[in-house]
């Protein structure tokens, strides 16, 4: 289940279950989007990225879904392994006169239990 | 292994110490990045380099100094720190001219201000 609060939300699978993690951003200007995985002691790691002229893109065991009306982004891994835990950030970016904006979501932990 | 390599790994330092923190990236791109990550956190922009030019400054105090020698280099020079700057502190890299590309991270330098 997932659990929020004063701490980094935490989505706990089981092993071989699908995860869906989810993301709200602010900036209806924002027309690009990307999913970066960060483990313990490591810098965020590129996932998958997705146009805003897209609703849907997939990558190996990993898709991302975009819906502008509500202004929500998903990150879905199928078949979730040990391997895939992690905290996910969602990333939204948008342009402005310094060229592109990156904005950071909260993060999600992504807790894999045997 | 990371496209963008960040020494040292770790760092400890006084007060009243003067440290640099070095990034190097080889992929051609010309925007460098640094980034502040407390725990539990996403990243925080500090300062952005275009060009080898300072061109974003997030209102980062002055005892943070940013540097970028070439376009592969980012460094950023600390002085008398204070220790709420104790964090994770990323270098990351993109393209400029090519639209929607993402940032590159490395693994970052942890660092504790005693």
């Amino acid at each position: 289940g997932e659990s929020v609060g004063l701490h980094l939300p935490t989505l706990s699978v089981q092993e071989g279950d699908n995860s869906i993690i989810n993301c709200a951003y602010s900036n209806s200007a924002s027309d690009y989007f990307i999913w970066y995985k960060q483990e313990s002691g490591k810098g965020p790691q590129f996932i998958i990225d997705i146009r805003s002229n897209m609703d849907k893109r997939q990558g190996q065991r990993v898709t991302v879904l975009l819906n502008k009306t509500v202004k929500h982004l998903s990150l879905q891994i199928a078949a979730t392994q040990p391997g895939d835990s992690a905290v996910y950030f969602c990333a939204e970016i948008s342009r402005d006169n310094y060229g592109q904006n990156f904005v950071f979501g909260p993060g999600t932990r992504l807790s894999v239990l045997p | 292994d990371t496209e963008v390599t960040q020494t040292p790994k770790h760092l400890v330092m006084g007060m009243t110490n003067k440290k640099s923190l070095k990034c190097e990236q080889h992929m051609g791109h010309r925007a460098m990045y640094w980034y502040k990550q407390k725990a539990k956190k996403p990243p925080e922009l500090m300062f952005v380099y275009s060009y080898e030019k300072l061109s974003i400054n997030e209102s980062v105090p002055s005892r943070f100094s940013p540097e970028c020698p070439n376009s592969s280099l980012l460094n950023l020079h600390l002085h008398a720190l204070q220790p709420e700057d104790s964090a994770l502190y990323l270098c990351a890299s993109s393209h400029l001219r090519v639209s929607n590309q993402p940032q590159h991270f490395g693994d970052g330098t942890r660092l504790s201000i005693l």
